[in-house]
């Protein structure tokens, strides 16, 4: 079964206190790979998509990356801004649906 | 460019009623997806459009519907509201999801049954 799971659940830095978020993956042919945030009361921003292992990609602070298996997103540096929910999501197959995570709740602290 | 607009932004029902969610996608885009958020569930997909024909489903029960129109707005209906609806729910268009194009989201609907 297609399934992404991502960790951890909740994860709090003091500014400037780099870390990795994880998104692990079991899914048949993978078609994409995509990274949101999501804010309270707002609805996902889409930050990356990665099409096959190796790729990576950047947007300021942050930095995505893609294996066979999992994906990370690194925070470089984080400041209090970047607090938010991080959500990973597989797109599988050829039906086309994207498969969630539960998200990482991050929390930066000043 | 307007990014995806759903009204209303909370609505506030009771069990047995009905209710109806509009969304309306980033122009040009084709591809509709509805989803329920709950803290506990976290996204579950609900259904996709793809130029008013409904191209994939979830796993809801039949009280969730929808539909697209000509120019690529979509309407989501859920009937006999249960206390267990409540969540937000998030619209999300795209070009059309070949070779995993993204969503964007919109800012959801928040639905609360009394």
């Amino acid at each position: 079964e297609d399934q992404v799971t991502q960790s951890p659940e909740a994860l709090r830095l003091q500014e400037g206190e780099s870390s990795s978020l994880n998104c692990s993956y079991t899914v048949s042919g993978l078609r994409g790979l995509f990274w949101y945030r999501q804010d309270p009361g707002k609805g996902p921003e889409f930050l990356f998509t990665l099409y096959s292992a190796g790729e990576e990609k950047e947007k300021e602070r942050l930095k995505a990356t893609l294996t066979k298996k999992e994906s990370f997103l690194h925070i470089t540096a984080p400041k209090p801004e970047d607090s938010a929910t991080y959500l990973c999501a597989a797109n599988a197959g050829n039906n086309r649906k994207l498969i969630w995570g539960l998200g990482t709740s991050l929390a930066v602290n000043p | 460019k307007a990014g995806v607009t759903q009204t209303p932004r909370y609505l506030i029902k009771t069990r047995g009623q009905q209710v109806t969610l509009s969304c309306s996608p980033i122009s040009g885009h084709r591809s509709v997806s509805w989803y329920q958020q709950t803290p506990g569930q976290g996204l579950q997909f609900l259904f996709e459009y793809f130029s008013e024909t409904q191209r994939n489903k979830g796993n809801f029960p039949g009280r969730f519907s929808g539909r697209q129109f000509s120019n690529s707005r979509s309407e989501m209906n859920v009937s006999t509201l249960e206390l267990g609806d409540s969540a937000l729910y998030l619209c999300a268009s795209s070009l059309g999801q070949e070779r995993g194009q993204p969503q964007h989201f919109g800012d959801g609907t928040r639905l609360s049954i009394l």
